[in-house]
């Protein structure tokens, strides 16, 4: 499975934008960008995923690098309610290969 | 609202006493996965199923099997759980290979073991 890298912790202040990156020098043609991101104690939610344009969705906006070999989250007013790990993960659209390898992912804080 | 449900969301067992988690789907996604998440660590993908084909990932240990026998139900079998084996066990869905619709998850069963 392709690999990706995030930074291990970030913080915001709330009502702030905040802009989580990811690299994934590895990625194939075939793999989609996706992001999670998980609360204490919950399963992983889905943010976000994209292949090559940026994305926007009410959750977050998600911007693609021209070569695909970056992106980065993007929340436009980061809430307390947003402190979480985010997790950015590729997943190839080949039938039956569509399982992901999840990094170690990116703990945000945000200062009220 | 269609979801993914696991229970039960905690579970004691005893040290090498067999236990089983459930996980059920009402979105009738036909891949369903089950992830290992130790504490302060990203989940880990023990093995999927893909429609009733088992995908074992080659490092899960033989310790821990699962069962689908339905397109709703996921069990999670672990035969002898050791000390090791305590963490959060995390169910997810996709349909057909998912990348659309990305991994619904679970809230998750927190094992203990004693």
């Amino acid at each position: 499975d392709a690999k990706t890298t995030q930074p291990n912790s970030m913080e915001s202040n709330e009502e702030e934008p905040v802009h989580l990156p990811c690299n994934h020098s590895t990625i194939s043609g075939t793999d989609y960008i996706h992001w999670y991101r998980q609360l204490p104690s919950q399963g992983p939610e889905y943010v976000i995923h994209g292949l090559t344009s940026n994305v926007n969705n009410r959750m977050a906006s998600l911007a693609i690098a021209e070569d695909r070999k970056s992106s980065t989250l993007i929340l436009h007013r980061a809430t307390l309610r947003d402190a979480a790990v985010y997790y950015c993960i590729l997943r190839d659209y080949v039938p039956n290969a569509g399982k992901s390898t999840f990094g170690d992912g990116t703990t945000l804080t945000v200062k009220p | 609202d269609a979801m993914v449900i696991q229970n039960p969301r905690y579970q004691v067992t005893q040290f090498g006493k067999p236990v089983t988690l459930s996980c059920s789907q009402t979105l009738n996604h036909n891949v369903m996965y089950w992830y290992q998440q130790k504490s302060s660590q990203a989940p880990k993908l023990l093995f999927h199923y893909y429609d009733k084909d088992f995908n074992n990932e080659a490092d899960t240990p033989d310790n821990f099997q699962s069962r689908r026998p339905n397109t709703s139900f996921c069990f999670l079998d672990i035969r002898s759980p050791g000390l090791g084996d305590a963490a959060m066990y995390l169910c997810a869905t996709s349909e057909e290979g998912g990348v659309s619709y990305g991994y619904t998850f679970g809230s998750g069963t927190r094992l203990t073991v004693v």
